[in-house]
Order: C-alpha cells, then sequence, then structure tokens
C-alpha cells in the first residue's frame, strides 16, 4: 500500500485566500484523522471522522475551517478565508478499525499564509 | 483531563552513548501507549506501541519503552544511539478504536559525533 496521501505537499497563498488541503487514507482504514503541527502548540487533533461521518469536529478552530469525507478513500481540510496565523504542517491520518486506534501518518502539508 | 507530557524539549547525546526519553501521561481510561519519530520534512512513523502484557515493548530501529502504570510513564530507551537517530519523537497516548490520539509536544534528539 502506498501509505496515507496528502496533497499538495507545499502550499503558499496569500491572507484571505481559499485553501483546500486533500487527503487519500489507506485503502479499507475506517478512521481519518487531521491534525495541525505547529511550533507552539505541537500536534492538535481537529476533526475525526469514522466510515465518513465526522466523529469530533471540537478541535476545528474556527468556522473558517470545514472538512468533508464524502467517500472511504478521499478527505479535505478547507481554510476560508485564510490567515497567516494558519501556517502550520496539517497532517491526515488513518487507522483500521479493530481494539485499539493506531495512526497511520501522511507526509504533511505545509501551508504558509503570507 | 487527558494528556501527555514530554518534559525535555531538546537532548543531546554523543554517538554510541544510551538515550532515554521521558513520557508522562494522564487518561482516565485503559491507556494505550505510542511512540512516534518525525525526520525533518516528513511525517510521522511508528516506532513502537504497548496495548497490554509485557510492560517492556520492543519496536523498530533498536528502540524499546517500558510501561509503569504506578509512575504513569512510557519512557523510551535506546542503549547505543546512531547519528540517523536526531529526530523528533513524540509519545501519544489512545483508547479503545474510535478515539483519537493526544501527543505531547515532542522531544528533539540532537546526535553529537
Amino acid at each position: 500500500d502506498a501509505g496515507v496521501i496528502q496533497s499538495p505537499r507545499h502550499e503558499v497563498t496569500e491572507m484571505g485566500q481559499e485553501v483546500t488541503l486533500r487527503c487519500k487514507p489507506i485503502s479499507g482504514h475506517d478512521y481519518l484523522f487531521w491534525y495541525r503541527q505547529t511550533m507552539m502548540r505541537g500536534l492538535e487533533l481537529l476533526i475525526y471522522f469514522n466510515n465518513n461521518v465526522p466523529i469530533d469536529d471540537s478541535g476545528m478552530p474556527e468556522d473558517r475551517f470545514s472538512a468533508k469525507m464524502p467517500n472511504a478513500s478521499f478527505s479535505t481540510l478547507k481554510i476560508q478565508p485564510s490567515e497567516p496565523r494558519d501556517s502550520a504542517v496539517y497532517f491526515c491520518a488513518s487507522s483500521p478499525s479493530g481494539r485499539v486506534t493506531e495512526a497511520f501518518f501522511g507526509q504533511g502539508t505545509r501551508l504558509t499564509v503570507v | 483531563a487527558q494528556s501527555v507530557t514530554q518534559p525535555d524539549i531538546h537532548i543531546t547525546v554523543s554517538e554510541g552513548a544510551s538515550l532515554e526519553l521521558r513520557c508522562n501521561y494522564s487518561y482516565g481510561a485503559t491507556p494505550y501507549l505510542f511512540w512516534y519519530v518525525q525526520s525533518p520534512g516528513q511525517g510521522l512513523q511508528l516506532l513502537l506501541k504497548y496495548f497490554s502484557g509485557d510492560t517492556l515493548v520492543q519496536g523498530i530501529k533498536g528502540f524499546e519503552a517500558e510501561f509503569k502504570r504506578s509512575q504513569s510513564s512510557f519512557n523510551l530507551r535506546k542503549p547505543s544511539v546512531h547519528w540517523s537517530d536526531a529526530a523528533e519523537y513524540f509519545c501519544a497516548v489512545g483508547g479503545q478504536a474510535g478515539t483519537a490520539l493526544i501527543f505531547g509536544k515532542g522531544t528533539t534528539l540532537s546526535v553529537s559525533s
């Protein structure tokens, strides 16, 4: 398996623009997680899905952030409008169903908002 | 509250020396514990995990970790560090399937020659 695939790897955008980050989870995994990594706050859970349904979005910082999972093989995280403080590395991870959650991470998308 | 604490932000060890990275957790249910490693510009790779049973678990790249319930700790160790081990290390705690992992802030390991 190719693992969790994220695109783009790097994104530079101007403040106020819409940004869409994409994720393809490992085939057969039922859970998908979006994390954000910054120097100040470390790795923060933004939202996660089970069988394409959002389970916990309490980590989504503001209404500017939204996430969707239209099918088992694709998810998006959208920021509209983007702000400089959204600059971070965004990770997608997936996990198989089972007794314990063990997350497999993608390479991340480094977002810079100028 | 559920949390993971990694007390050391940055550690430097000499190549060939032993290593111990500390991790303490707070979790209301049975904890399942993980160590991940992140090289610059890369995603997180799982080093090892503890679910149950033997409290000393072996992982990849010669790493091991010991679960101590009485101390709420899950420290990572390696007997002899290699220059390629320089990276950031994250401890995480999770629960039953359907819960998300909670991560510590990470420890950056530098290896000196």
